[in-house]
């Protein structure tokens, strides 16, 4: 079954250490998306691409960055962690035609 | 004020009660509306999507847009305790998650009693 999978599923980092989050969708979606899920706000949109090569910024991007080689993989990359960084990160794609966006299982992710 | 609202809770409501769990909306550009379920330490799964004004039903669940006051609401029937999750209203302006990916609510936490 096709299914959209992120690694790794928890980790502790510390300040100022890059960070990248790995997803890998096997829908071969063209949009894929990354959302962080915190406390009292919800889901917010970090990134997204609508294809190869293509990245867009989100509502929350500052401090991240994401890149797209290939159909299947948008990596999240954290620069520099800070600990306002700490949070559950979800990969999701959809294929733009209307259908259902797919979630990861998510990332916990601890800056310490 | 926030571009989508919904109650925290947690709701709690003995099982086989119906439940309402509703979203109100600012911007009028939306057109897709969805509820997506979590439960603990998961990722969302889609519930329900539906486009523009209307209801619709699959099973125990009846999904309800009102554009006109932006409004919208999920309605489970004969509610169960493995129903109990965190219950998220989402919406986009286009199709396939369109160029700013969905818009949430922060969620209602739905507690089904035994």
């Amino acid at each position: 079954d096709a299914e959209i999978t992120q690694s790794p599923r928890h980790k502790i980092t510390e300040t100022g250490r890059q960070v990248t989050l790995a997803c890998h969708q096997t829908w071969n979606h063209n949009n894929m998306f990354w959302y962080r899920q915190d406390l009292g706000h919800g889901l917010r949109l970090i990134h997204y691409s609508y294809g190869v090569q293509d990245t867009n910024k989100g509502e929350v991007s500052d401090g991240y960055s994401v890149s797209r080689s290939n159909t299947e993989d948008l990596p999240l990359t954290l620069e520099s962690a800070a600990s306002s960084q700490t949070s559950v990160y979800f990969c999701a794609s959809s294929d733009g035609a209307g259908n259902t966006i797919y979630f990861g299982e998510g990332s916990w992710l601890t800056v310490v | 004020q926030k571009e989508v609202e919904q109650d925290p809770g947690p709701l709690s409501v003995p099982e086989g009660a119906i439940v309402s769990l509703n979203c109100t909306y600012s911007n009028s550009a939306f057109q897709y509306f969805m509820w997506y379920r979590q439960y603990s330490r998961k990722g969302p799964e889609l519930l329900m999507y539906t486009y523009s004004s209307g209801n619709k039903e699959d099973g125990r669940f009846t999904a309800q847009v009102d554009k006109s006051s932006k409004y919208i609401s999920l309605f489970i029937r004969d509610s169960q305790p493995s129903d109990s999750a965190t219950y998220l209203c989402a919406m986009s302006g286009a199709s396939g998650g369109g160029a700013d990916g969905l818009t949430f609510g922060k969620g209602t936490h739905l507690i089904i009693q035994p």
